[in-house]
């Protein structure tokens, strides 16, 4: 079955320090995978997906085919990234559709 | 380029009562997908539309349906209004819907069923 899981509800941590945020899927077939960021009272937007393999607002994010992980770092936090992060399986049949891990709720203190 | 926008913005329906929500994808996009998202369920997958015609379904009951008209704009029906189904529901579009593609979406429209 497809599966998207992000382990963590919540991820608090001071700024500057290091952020990971865990991702992990399930598929079968060749992954293309995610990351949506909602900031408060925002829509869902893109943060960066794997294909593209860049850098959004310092956040990077590895496939790692062996681990099944697409986990989501960055280097120094900073107050505004602090926002709801979701990971997402793109799957298609015949048709797109995002398989959506539960999200992670992103929190850093100044 | 405008985004995607959905309409209205917030709705309160009672038991039982059907609704009708709207979405307009961007421009040139003609591959549009809905989504729920719930506090307990998270962001669940309700369909995804092509030219006027539905490619995928996910696992909602049949009082869940939409279409898409020939401009790409698409609607989505919800009959028989149970207390479950208030949530926020997204919109989201993209270009054709295939392999690789970023699916952008709308702000949602808020149904709270009392």
């Amino acid at each position: 079955a497809q599966r998207v899981t992000q382990p963590e509800k919540l991820l608090s941590v001071f700024k500057g320090a290091p952020v990971e945020l865990k991702c992990n899927y399930s598929y079968s077939g060749s992954p293309e995978l995610f990351w949506y960021v909602q900031y408060s009272r925002q829509r869902l937007q893109l943060l960066l997906r794997h294909i593209s393999r860049e850098s959004i607002k310092g956040f990077t994010a590895d496939l790692n085919k062996g681990e099944t992980s697409f986990h989501l770092k960055k280097p120094f936090a900073q107050e505004e990234d602090s926002a709801m992060y979701y990971c997402a399986l793109l799957i298609y049949n015949q048709g797109g559709k995002l398989i959506f891990g539960q999200g992670t709720e992103l929190s850093v203190k100044p | 380029k405008a985004g995607v926008t959905q309409t209205p913005r917030y709705l309160i329906k009672t038991r039982g009562q059907q609704v009708t929500l709207s979405c307009s994808p961007i421009s040139g996009h003609r591959s549009v997908s809905w989504y729920q998202q719930t506090p307990g369920q998270g962001l669940q997958f309700l369909f995804e539309y092509f030219s006027e015609t539905q490619r995928n379904k996910g696992n909602f009951p049949g009082r869940f349906s939409g279409r898409q008209f020939s401009n790409s704009r698409s609607e989505m029906n919800v009959s028989t209004l149970e207390l479950g189904d208030s949530a926020l529901y997204l919109c989201a579009s993209s270009l054709t819907g295939t392999w690789g593609e970023t699916q952008y979406f709308g702000p949602g429209t808020r149904l709270l069923v009392l």
